[in-house]
């Protein structure tokens, strides 16, 4: 299995323009997470889907924000409109049952808002 | 007060030296605990995975749960440069999502 797939690896956007994060999680897994991740506050779970359903959104910071998973094998985090602020590196992470052996995470993807 | 508190560091330590991670907790419901090791520019990967308390061990890695006091540790033995990281503990509740804490930056000096 290639693991979990993020896209793009890097984003670099003007303040205002909206921002779309891509995420393929391991074949089999009912779970997908994303995260965001800075030096301050380290690792923060934005939303989680189970079976592609959302389950928990509270960690979403604001309505700009918002997560889809139209089928088992696509997930995308979507900013709009993005703010300097929001400049992280956002992680998807997938697993089974719940987190039974952890989860596996992607790459990231580094996203800056200038 | 965070659920899971974890000493940032940077901790700096000579090749071949065990290194000593730990992580505390404030709730007594979580029952599963993980040490994750991220790489500089990668996502995070298991490095270990526990149920109960008390120790289990894989190659150069150990890792220790104290339920009475609320305490992980990870230990390392014969530390090399390949172990310079960040390494975050994560624990959860039955059925639930998990908690990070904001992990450990450690660099091993040959």
């Amino acid at each position: 299995d290639a693991g979990v797939i993020q896209s793009p690896r890097h984003e670099v956007t003007e303040m205002g323009q909206e921002v779309t994060l891509r995420c393929k999680p391991i074949s089999g897994h009912d779970y997908l997470f994303w995260y965001r991740q800075t030096m301050m506050r380290g690792l923060e779970l934005l939303i989680y889907f189970n079976n592609n359903v959302p389950i928990d959104d509270s960690g979403m910071p604001e309505d700009r924000f918002s997560a889809k998973m139209p089928n088992a094998s696509f997930s995308t985090l979507k900013i709009q409109p993005s703010e300097p602020r929001d400049s992280a590196v956002y992680f998807c992470a997938s697993s089974y049952r719940a987190g039974q052996g952890g989860y596996t995470f992607g790459s990231g993807t580094r996203l800056t808002v200038v | 007060q965070k659920e899971v508190e974890q000493d940032p560091g940077p901790l700096s330590v000579p090749e071949g030296a065990i290194v000593s991670l730990n992580c505390t907790y404030s709730n007594s419901a979580f029952q599963y605990f993980m040490w994750y090791r991220q790489y500089s520019r990668k996502g995070p990967e298991l490095l270990m995975y526990t149920y109960s308390s008390g120790n289990k061990e894989d190659g150069r890695f150990t890792a220790q749960v104290d339920k009475s006091s609320k305490y992980i540790s990870l230990f390392i033995r014969d530390s090399q440069p390949s172990d310079s990281a960040t390494y975050l503990c994560a624990m959860r509740k039955i059925g639930n999502q998990f908690y990070f804490g904001t992990g450990t930056s450690l660099t091993v000096i040959p």
